[in-house]
C-alpha cells in the first residue's frame, strides 16, 4: 500500500520562529489533508490540499503532486501551535476517501 | 450540530466484555468514517459508510469488530469480547458528498477505550 512519511518526527521551536514540515508519499494520491492534533487529542483540519498552495493566517501549505510531497509552513510560531501535525492521503479516485496517515511531527513551541 | 460528536468520551471495560461506541456526524454529511489511534499503530482506518452503499469494512482488524449506521446518520461501532490490544482512541469523521471525489473529513473528539 501507499507509504506516507513525515519529517522531522520531532521539532522544538522558540516562540516566534518559523518551521517547515514535510510529507512524502509513495504513489499518486487523489487528496491530501494536513491536521493538527492538539494536546487534548482533537484532530483539527488545517488544509485540504491535493495540489497547489493555500494560506490561512500564519500557516500555509504546498503540495507538488507530481513529485509526491507536501510542505506545511508555520510562521511566527506560538505556544498554541504545539501538538502533533499529521499528513493524510487518499490513495486514488473513488477509493472511498479513506485516509492513510503519516506518523506525524510532534511540535513543541517554548515561550 | 456544530461538529462531529462521540460518546462516551472515555470507556473502561474488562477483557471479554462487549462495548458500543457512538458517533453523530455533522448534519448533511453522508460519508462517515471510523479510525483508531494507538501508540503502536498510529492512526488507522477501520470502516467507511457512504449514503446507502455497502460499507467499506476493509480496515476492521477482526470479526469482533462491527459497525452500523442507522438512518444514514448516527453510527455505532461495536467491539465484542474486547482484548487488551483493543485499547486505543476511536475516532469518527464525516464529510460532505462531493460526487466521485472526496471532501474534507472532520473529526470528532474520540472515545478513549481502555481494556483491563
Amino acid at each position: 500500500g501507499i507509504q506516507v512519511e513525515q519529517s522531522p518526527p520531532d521539532l522544538i521551536l522558540q516562540e516566534g520562529a518559523n518551521s517547515t514540515l514535510r510529507c512524502n508519499f509513495s504513489d499518486s494520491v487523489n487528496n491530501l489533508q494536513w491536521f493538527h492534533q492538539n494536546p487534548w487529542g482533537q484532530l483539527i483540519n488545517l488544509f485540504y490540499i491535493p495540489s497547489g498552495t493555500k494560506q490561512n493566517g500564519r500557516l500555509s501549505a504546498t503540495t507538488v503532486a507530481t513529485e509526491r510531497y507536501s510542505l506545511l509552513y508555520i510562521s511566527s510560531s506560538q505556544t498554541t501551535d504545539s501538538g502533533v501535525y499529521f499528513c493524510a492521503v487518499e490513495r486514488g479516485y473513488n477509493q472511498g476517501g479513506k485516509l492513510i496517515f503519516g506518523q506525524g511531527t510532534e511540535l513543541s513551541v517554548k515561550p | 450540530g456544530a461538529g462531529v460528536s462521540q460518546s462516551p468520551s472515555n470507556k473502561v471495560t474488562e477483557k471479554g466484555k462487549d462495548v458500543e461506541l457512538r458517533c453523530d456526524p455533522i448534519s448533511g454529511h453522508t460519508a462517515l468514517y471510523w479510525y483508531r489511534q494507538s501508540l503502536g499503530q498510529g492512526l488507522e482506518f477501520l470502516i467507511y459508510f457512504q449514503g446507502n452503499s455497502a460499507p467499506d469494512k476493509s480496515g476492521l482488524p477482526s470479526d469482533r469488530f462491527s459497525a452500523e449506521r442507522t438512518g444514514g446518520s448516527v453510527s455505532t461501532l461495536t467491539i465484542q469480547r474486547t482484548q487488551q490490544e483493543d485499547s486505543a482512541v476511536y475516532l469518527c469523521a464525516s464529510s460532505r458528498p462531493s460526487g466521485g471525489a472526496t471532501d474534507t473529513q472532520y473529526f470528532g473528539p474520540g472515545t478513549r477505550l481502555t481494556v483491563l
